[in-house]
């Protein structure tokens, strides 16, 4: 069955520091990969999202994932995190055969110290 | 653009009791999907509309779930008698036809039963 992993849980920064959040997904097949974030009392929105082509992804605020097929893995990064980059955020992978389903993985819970 | 509206946006009942929760997707959105996520788990998927027509329902933890959809627009979600094992946040989210659209997100039901 499909999965998403996502490694880690909770990160606490200082702001300007770098991130970079693991994705590893399971699914031989081809799949379209997404960032989602939720700000604090806000609904999931999407941060980036892969379909084809230049496997590294820009997405908004300055993040950006790089999809390694070999490595089943969309990690997240920003080279420098501010204050308002407090969130909680998911990975997710979709199909592009067969039943439309996004799979989510556990998410992480990113704060961001000022 | 209108975004995704759940109602209601909280919710608490006893075990036993019933509890309808319904979603208002994007207009023109054909899919819709329901998800739940319980309390630092993944947001796990429950089923998937196109139109008025049930996709992919694997997700949907026993018969004491009911999704609808009929005439392809809102979409409710009733679950009935509630037990303790089903509290949670429901997250509906809706997307244009295909497989290369993000989804959009509402801003959840937090189902607590007690």
């Amino acid at each position: 069955a499909q999965s998403v992993s996502q490694h880690n849980h909770h990160v606490i920064l200082s702001e300007a520091a770098s991130l970079e959040l693991g994705c590893n997904y399971s699914y031989g097949g081809t799949v379209n990969l997404f960032w989602y974030v939720q700000y604090p009392g806000q609904h999931l929105q999407l941060l980036l999202k892969y379909f084809s082509g230049d496997p590294l992804v820009k997405g908004i605020k300055g993040f950006e994932a790089e999809f390694i097929k070999s490595k089943f893995s969309f990690n997240l990064r920003k080279p420098s995190v501010q204050w308002s980059d407090t969130a909680e955020y998911f990975c997710a992978v979709c199909r592009t055969s067969g039943t439309y389903k996004y799979i989510f993985g556990t998410g992480t819970r990113l704060k961001v110290l000022a | 653009e209108a975004g995704v509206t759940q109602f209601p946006s909280h919710s608490v009942i006893e075990k036993g009791q019933t509890v309808t929760l319904r979603c208002d997707p994007i207009s023109g959105h054909d899919n819709l999907y329901w998800y739940r996520r319980v309390m630092g788990k993944e947001i796990k998927f429950l089923l998937h509309f196109v139109k008025e027509s049930k996709q992919d329902e694997s997700g949907m933890p026993n018969n004491r779930f009911l999704a609808e959809r009929t005439g392809g627009t809102y979409s409710t979600l009733k679950v009935q008698p509630a037990e303790l094992e089903d509290s949670g946040v429901y997250f509906c989210a809706s997307s244009p036809v295909g497989y290369n659209s993000p989804l959009h997100f509402g801003n959840g039901t937090r189902l607590t039963v007690t």
